[in-house]
């Protein structure tokens, strides 16, 4: 089946430490996406990717580093900078990053500090 | 800056009702509006997808309603069942930049 896979499920960060968190989807999707979820509040755009080799930040990016070296991969590291980092986080895909196709998503990552 | 909300932030009714999720956004110059339901842990579903110049879409037992320019969309639910319990968002895609701004959320909890 195609989708959207996100690992690990459960992820735990120590003091001054980056984590690296995964997305690889199988949808042939040009565009990728990671969100931040916190409780209460809307989704909001770390960084977004349209093509190979290419991103943008988004509105929260400080803290966060993305590469997209493969069409199926987008993996989001958070970096030791971002000083609240637990969160729920999302990642997504979709056939171009305007249109009329709705956002596909993985099933998440909850981050947490020890 | 684009504004979206979402009232109530959790409603919870008997099952079988009738029942309306409301969506207000404060710029009207949007390509379109989307509805997604959100499961406890889980990921987003994509519901409905209304586009700029529509007045609703309908899905099985889901209507979603846009008026544009009174900024407020509606997604109505007939007949409401337990599965039907989670979370749903709305969300704009703005016409400048295609990026999606995103409501807070409705937790929707329907008793048997």
């Amino acid at each position: 089946d195609g989708g959207i896979t996100q690992s690990p499920k459960y992820l735990f960060r120590k003091e001054g430490q980056n984590v690296t968190l995964s997305c690889e989807q199988n949808l042939n999707h040009d565009a990728m996406y990671w969100y931040r979820q916190d409780p209460g509040q809307g989704l909001r755009l770390i960084y977004y990717s349209q093509i190979v080799n290419d991103f943008q930040k988004g509105d929260i990016a400080e803290g966060y580093s993305v590469s997209r070296e493969k069409k199926e991969s987008f993996p989001l590291t958070v970096t030791s900078a971002q000083k609240n980092p637990t969160a729920f986080y999302l990642c997504a895909s979709s056939t171009v990053r305007r249109g009329n196709q709705p956002q596909h998503f993985g099933d998440g990552t909850r981050l947490s500090i020890l | 800056k684009q504004e979206v909300t979402q009232i109530p932030a959790a409603l919870s009714v008997p099952e079988g009702e009738n029942l309306v999720l409301n969506c207000s956004f404060t710029d009207s110059a949007i390509y379109n509006l989307q509805w997604f339901r959100q499961d406890p842990g889980k990921g987003l579903t994509s519901l409905l997808l209304i586009q700029s110049s529509q007045r609703e879409q309908t899905s099985g037992r889901l209507n979603a309603s846009l008026d544009k320019s009174s900024g407020r969309s509606t997604l109505y639910i007939a007949a409401s069942q337990p599965g039907d319990s989670a979370t749903y968002l709305c969300a704009v895609l703005m016409d400048s930049n295609y990026q999606l701004i995103w409501g807070a959320g409705t937790k929707l909890i329907i008793k048997p």
